[in-house]
């Protein structure tokens, strides 16, 4: 149980073109899902709270017109990285809750060319 | 300042002797605290979660300790095997802000045969 899946797990583009993430939980309804990235050798970042049918809460720093984050259902989330730059090259991670417990999906790898 | 801390140098550690992590924070409260095992290019896989009332908890191989006067959380693994190898994190929520977490900056774990 508590699996959560992410696609695509790779994606290589353009710079200045946009990217979508989708983060599903594929075995339970969550209500919050958080998106983070990580560079290497170093931990995760948290980037947004997600909640089902709101806006999403976006962490100090990080520019909500750039990653565009939509929760439409219990099970979906998606993360748009818009107009990508080299800069955006990370490897992004979403994670959904099950009670306090978050579980994360498997990670995309983003290469911005 | 609010900090997590894990140790940073990797841990080198014989099969089948115990492996003991580290995760001290500093001017937080957590209710809760949760490890994670990373391989590399992978999500984070949760292990265990600690609440702030509870000393010690178990799974298999796995044990955590919660300790809020010294404000650390130990990660044990016993009888370790080279499958062991990852890198562990520890989180922390940061209390009524969403079931957000905090990330430590996880320690590399190598167990040789």
């Amino acid at each position: 149980g508590a699996v959560v899946s992410q696609h695509p797990s790779r994606v290589i583009c353009k710079s200045g073109t946009s990217v979508k993430i989708e983060c599903r939980s594929l075995d339970f309804q969550a209500t919050t899902m958080f998106w983070y990235r990580q560079f290497p050798k170093q931990s995760l970042m948290l980037m947004a709270t997600s909640n089902e049918g709101s806006k999403a809460t976006y962490e100090q720093g990080v520019e909500k017109d750039k990653f565009l984050i939509n929760h439409a259902s219990l099970t979906l989330s998606t993360l748009t990285v818009t107009s990508a730059h080299p800069e955006d090259s990370s490897f992004y991670i979403c994670s959904a809750s099950l009670q306090v417990e978050q579980y994360f999906g498997p990670g995309t790898r983003l290469t911005v060319t | 300042s609010q900090k997590i801390e894990q140790n940073s140098e990797a841990l080198n550690i014989q099969e089948g002797k115990t492996a003991t992590l580290t995760c001290n924070y500093t001017n937080y409260s957590p209710a809760y605290l949760q490890w994670y095992r990373q391989d590399p290019g992978r999500g984070p896989v949760f292990l265990l979660l600690i609440r702030e009332n509870e000393k010690e908890k178990r799974k298999e191989r796995l044990k955590v300790t919660f300790d809020t006067t010294l404000k650390q959380s130990l990660f044990h693994i016993t009888a370790s095997q080279p499958a062991d190898s990852a890198t562990y994190l520890c989180a922390l929520d940061p209390r009524n802000q969403g079931g957000k977490l905090i990330f430590g900056q996880g320690t590399e774990l190598s167990v040789k045969p």
